[in-house]
């Protein structure tokens, strides 16, 4: 496809569950961004993904979060023992390397702790 | 670490009336500048970027955008809306001097432009 594809489009999920989020970004796109957005909020930074490693993950709000993207292309937002307060839309996004690009993003998934 | 702040929750107008959302930024270096819009059911798309030259710029569906160095704003404009436009608007910005380009965005703004 030619966008930055998310699945699940949605997921609800008990509280205390281990939930993966995943992100296929466009083609050739070598940094990956993972953002969360809550209801009546702008998205907000998670990490960063240049290649195969986190570059910047300091807007992951605690260690349940974790993603990977082991060969550079597709990765994986895991969330572990979820809580009620993790319920948000979780955005991907992906650009090329360099200082003026910009950043396409998918559908989300919207992450529905009950 | 760069924050954004847009002035309008809520946005209620009718169709060619003329549109104008305020964003604001704090960051004491230079920064690229970014709208995006998210239509109803739809993903993120960009409306406009600024990256560096002519302050005033020109995007998709009739948007423009102005960066004024000296109040850290970078408001978006439209002289004539339709009913298209209905939409959240968010501004967003990055830093240059970083190597990710993470975005900061504002709080959104929710255009209702009634037909």
């Amino acid at each position: 496809g030619a966008g930055v594809s998310q699945t699940p489009s949605n997921k609800v999920t008990e509280k205390g569950k281990y939930v993966e989020l995943r992100c296929d970004p466009i083609s050739g796109h070598t940094a990956l961004y993972w953002y969360r957005q809550s209801l009546g909020q702008g998205p907000e930074f998670l990490i960063y993904f240049q290649g195969t490693g986190a570059a910047d993950d300091s807007g992951l709000p605690n260690d349940r979060f974790f993603a990977v993207r082991p060969e550079g292309s597709v990765s994986t937002l895991k969330i572990q023992r979820t809580e009620r307060g993790d319920s948000a839309v979780y955005l991907c996004a992906s650009s090329k390397q360099g200082l003026h690009t910009e950043a396409f993003f998918g559908q989300g998934t919207r992450l529905t702790v009950v | 670490a760069q924050s954004v702040s847009q002035h309008n929750h809520h946005v209620i107008l009718s169709e060619a009336a003329s549109l104008e959302l305020g964003c604001n930024y704090s960051y004491g270096g230079t920064v690229n500048l970014f709208w995006y819009v998210q239509y109803p059911g739809q993903h993120l798309q960009l409306l406009l970027k600024y990256f560096s030259g002519d302050p005033l710029v020109k995007g998709i569906k009739g948007f423009e955008a102005e960066f004024i160095k000296s109040k850290f704003s970078f408001n978006l404009r439209k002289p004539s809306v339709q009913w298209s436009d209905t939409a959240e608007y968010f501004c967003a910005v990055n830093a240059k001097e970083t190597n990710d380009y993470k975005l900061s965005f504002g709080a959104g703004t929710t255009v209702t432009v009634r037909a």
